[in-house]
């Protein structure tokens, strides 16, 4: 069946460090990829997404690529901020579903 | 509307009473979702209807829950008899189109259901 292993957090960063957030999906078919993120008190949105093998999405300094020998979709930003703080979850999607990760917790620290 | 709206935003019921949840999606989109998010847990797969289609519910969890959308747009889930495990965040979602064809799904704001 379909689903997804995310890199268990917390994560805690120093301000300005390089981050990456694995994330490996099994899936039927050719998924799409997308990584969501809620910041504190807010609800999901989406950060960035990529629709076929190879392309690479980004936003906001992040950069995801849809990796599909590896089936891979790893979340990689270069210098993080206080403001990236939340929680990111990766979604590949096929059928009928969204199959979200447990979410990886992201603190940054000035 | 501008995004996906859910009421209420917060609930507090008695373990064994019903609640209903409302989720209005965003204008024109065919696709609805419902989801659940237990504290430090990730987002559990609950149901999806798909313009006139049979719902899947494959995620719903026990008969208690059921959930309905009513002229392609409104949807309500219903939790019958609630139980203290049923204490989430219950989040909707709603794409212009199914997930297969790589639409983005837009949450609401979500529902904080505490039974107690």
């Amino acid at each position: 069946g379909n689903s997804v292993t995310q890199m268990e957090g917390p994560v805690t960063l120093s301000e300005e460090a390089f981050l990456t957030i694995n994330c490996t999906y099994t899936a039927t078919g050719y998924p799409s990829l997308f990584w969501y993120v809620q910041y504190p008190g807010e609800g999901l949105q989406l950060l960035l997404k990529a629709t076929k093998a190879d392309d690479k999405g980004s936003n906001k300094g992040f950069e995801a690529t849809y990796r599909k020998e590896t089936t891979s979709f790893h979340l990689e930003k270069g210098s993080v901020q206080v403001s990236d703080s939340a929680v990111y979850f990766c979604a590949p999607n096929t059928g009928n579903q969204f199959y979200f990760g447990t979410g990886t917790s992201l603190t940054v620290i000035p | 509307g501008a995004g996906v709206s859910q009421s209420p935003s917060n609930k507090v019921t008695e373990k064994g009473k019903d609640v209903e949840l409302r989720c209005d999606p965003i204008s024109g989109h065919t696709a609805l979702y419902w989801y659940r998010q237990s504290l430090g847990q990730g987002l559990e797969f609950l149901i999806y209807f798909q313009g006139n289609s049979a719902p899947d519910k494959s995620g719903l969890p026990s008969d208690r829950f059921s959930a309905e959308r009513t002229g392609g747009s409104v949807s309500t889930l219903t939790i019958q008899r609630t139980q203290q495990e049923d204490s989430a965040v219950y989040l909707c979602a709603s794409s212009l189109q199914g997930p297969h064809s790589g639409n983005t799904i837009y949450f609401g704001e979500g529902s904080w259901l505490t039974v107690v």
